[in-house]
């Protein structure tokens, strides 16, 4: 029992690449989350998926986008990496609207 | 609007002596209320909830929390502190909205000093 994974756990992109971040749960929870971490600033909410086939935006979207491939996947996008980006991101699951169990983290540097 | 505020940035204890991390929040209707310890360069850990029932609550490591409702408070609480639970603390609150998004404090760093 994994818990819930992402890859990478370090990524050091330029301005204006992509890239996706992984994550994973085997806790076959309904919902998921990706955040992101900046200091002074706690979590901050980028997408969830309430349940398999439903994603929405939270409190931070933009220049963002997110699949959620299956119950198990949920995956984050950066279409145009900007220095703004730079930041540790954290995925998350959780049954529904209950505690969530967090992935270790991607640490993310855009140059 | 909806929202979490931790006062302090950050606690400093002396181990052995209680130890307070405070949270108010603002949320309509019931409230679902989460403390998670983040220990450094790990992912968030899930502390305790409440619910409802009981204004005391207890979760992991010795950790409680009380919630007031008049106060709309619900500060992580532990008898005696150790070196060990020195870390970043996030009170959060579920919204009741759809989808069960949380909104998380800004955090509290707790360092307790031998």
């Amino acid at each position: 029992n994994a818990g819930v994974t992402q890859t990478p756990k370090f990524q050091v992109l330029k301005t204006g690449q992509s890239m996706t971040l992984q994550c994973a749960q085997d806790m076959n929870h309904n919902s998921m989350y990706w955040y992101r971490q900046d200091p002074g600033m706690g979590l901050r909410l980028i997408y969830y998926s309430a349940s398999e086939g439903t994603t929405d935006k939270g409190e931070v979207p933009n220049g963002y986008n997110v699949s959620r491939l299956n119950k198990r996947e949920f995956s984050l996008r950066l279409e145009s990496a900007a220095p703004s980006q730079t930041s540790v991101y954290f995925c998350a699951s959780s049954a529904q609207g209950d505690e969530q169990y967090f992935g270790p983290g991607t640490r993310l540097t855009v140059t | 609007a909806q929202s979490v505020a931790q006062p302090e940035d950050q606690v400093n204890v002396a181990e052995g002596n209680p130890l307070t991390v405070k949270c108010t929040y603002s949320v309509s209707g019931n409230p679902y209320l989460f403390w998670y310890v983040q220990y450094p360069n790990r992912g968030l850990q899930f502390l305790l909830k409440y619910i409802t029932g009981d204004n005391l609550v207890k979760g992991s490591y010795g950790f409680e929390a009380e919630f007031n409702k008049s106060q709309t408070s619900f500060h992580l609480k532990k008898p005696s502190a150790l070196v060990s639970d020195s870390a970043l603390y996030f009170c959060a609150v579920r919204v009741n909205t759809g989808g069960f998004k949380t909104i998380f404090g800004a955090g509290t760093r707790l360092f307790v000093k031998a």
